[in-house]
Parts: C-alpha cells; sequence; structure tokens
C-alpha cells in the first residue's frame, strides 16, 4: 500500500505564478516530512523540510504546510521560475526510525 | 569526496548475469542507504547500513540482491542472476548521524538495465 501519495503526476505554471505540490499520507505515526527536487540524470536533492511539531516552514521561496488532521502537505514556491522545472517528492518518516517512504513524485513544468 | 558518488552510471546486463554497484558516501558519513527506484516511480528503501552494519535489509526484494558495507565506508550493492523487473535506478544516499530527522544526500545512482 503507497503510505505517502502525490496525486498529481504533472503541473504546469507559469513563470513568476505560485506552484503549489501537494501529498497525502495515509501512516498517522509520521511525524518528519521532507521535499526533494530532482533533476534529470541526477540524485534527489533535498529542498526543505517539517516536523509535526510544526504547521508551516518557510525557506526563501519555498513553503512547506502541515496540515496532520488530514494528513496533508503541500509546498508552494512562490515566485516560480524555469529553473524549478523539475521531479519533487515527498517523503516521510517516524522520528527514532531511519527509513523514509517516498511518494511516486510530481513533475513541475514552469513555463517561461 | 564532496558528494556520493556512484559506479557505474550506466550498466547493460544480460539476463541472468551478475551485477555490483558501487556507492561511495560523503566521508564522514555514519548512515548509508540504498533505494530502488523504478520508471514512474519514487525511491523505494532497499537496505541501511549504520558503519558497517546492516541493521535493516528488509526492502531487498529476494535472496538475489545482497548489499555490504565492510569497512563502514564504500558499499556495494550486488544482484545475481539478474532479471528484466530488476530494471531501474539503484540509488545510494548518506548521512551524517543514525539518519533521524537527517537529510539524505544522494548519488546521481546508478540505471540498470537488464536485457
Amino acid at each position: 500500500d503507497q503510505q505517502v501519495k502525490q496525486n498529481s503526476p504533472s503541473l504546469s505554471v507559469q513563470e513568476g505564478r505560485i506552484s503549489i505540490l501537494n501529498c497525502d499520507y495515509t501512516n498517522s505515526m509520521f511525524d518528519y516530512f521532507l521535499w526533494y527536487k530532482k533533476y534529470p540524470a541526477e540524485g534527489p536533492t533535498f529542498l526543505i523540510s517539517i516536523s509535526s511539531i510544526k504547521d508551516k516552514n518557510e525557506d526563501g521561496r519555498f513553503t512547506v504546510f502541515l496540515n496532520k488532521s488530514a494528513k496533508h502537505l503541500s509546498l508552494h514556491i512562490v515566485p516560480s521560475q524555469p529553473g524549478d522545472s523539475a521531479v519533487y517528492f515527498c517523503a516521510a518518516s517516524v522520528t527514532g526510525t531511519y527509513k523514509y517512504i517516498f511518494g511516486t513524485g510530481t513533475r513541475l513544468k514552469v513555463l517561461a | 569526496g564532496a558528494g556520493v558518488s556512484q559506479s557505474p552510471r550506466y550498466k547493460v546486463a544480460k539476463r541472468g548475469q551478475d551485477v555490483a554497484l558501487r556507492c561511495d558516501p560523503i566521508s564522514g558519513h555514519v548512515s548509508l542507504f540504498w533505494y530502488q527506484q523504478a520508471l514512474g516511480q519514487g525511491p523505494e528503501f532497499l537496505t541501511y547500513f549504520q558503519n558497517e552494519a546492516q541493521l535493516d535489509k528488509s526492502g531487498l526484494p529476494s535472496d538475489r540482491f545482497f548489499a555490504e558495507r565492510p569497512e563502514g565506508s564504500v558499499s556495494t550493492l550486488k544482484i545475481q542472476r539478474t532479471q528484466q523487473e530488476d530494471s531501474a535506478v539503484y540509488l545510494c544516499a548518506s548521512s551524517l548521524d543514525r539518519a533521524t530527522n537527517e537529510k539524505l544526500f544522494f548519488g546521481s545512482g546508478t540505471q540498470l538495465s537488464v536485457l
């Protein structure tokens, strides 16, 4: 069963606008979440994380929101830039363990 | 090195052939992970090492898959008698400590194609 789901396989956004990528999870034990970005032929690179004690974490143009009751998190990119075009993965884990469970990814295309 | 290094970058194997994939983690990183990423999917956990100890191998799909990290640095993932369903990108990642809420640093992966 897919414990971490990214239901939108792709998303296109105009440059300068907001990109919103969504992620849902089923395991209520998850308490730490990360977003990774992946360019073609490269490994995933860490973008931003959030602990379940927070509902928002911000780093420059990137903000992650966590809604624990809905078991939902989202990544906002404002303003979107063409260089943001990549596949974005959300991942979840339980503190005290080491296993990260990844979603299937969302391909973001930012149009110039 | 500056980052996680994996080799080879690409590997084509005939069905039934054995392959060995190498991972050189960031120097000093205690934790090392192997993930398998099939086309259009997210990375799936294979196995985890803390130094030289393999603490979890629950994600290895069959007994044809074997991983080692004998000196607590370089790791090798070996696949015996490769099958077509083994075709995927194999990602190695490392982190500084026990990986509890530690971000993972990934290599570029080895793309394995089994014909």
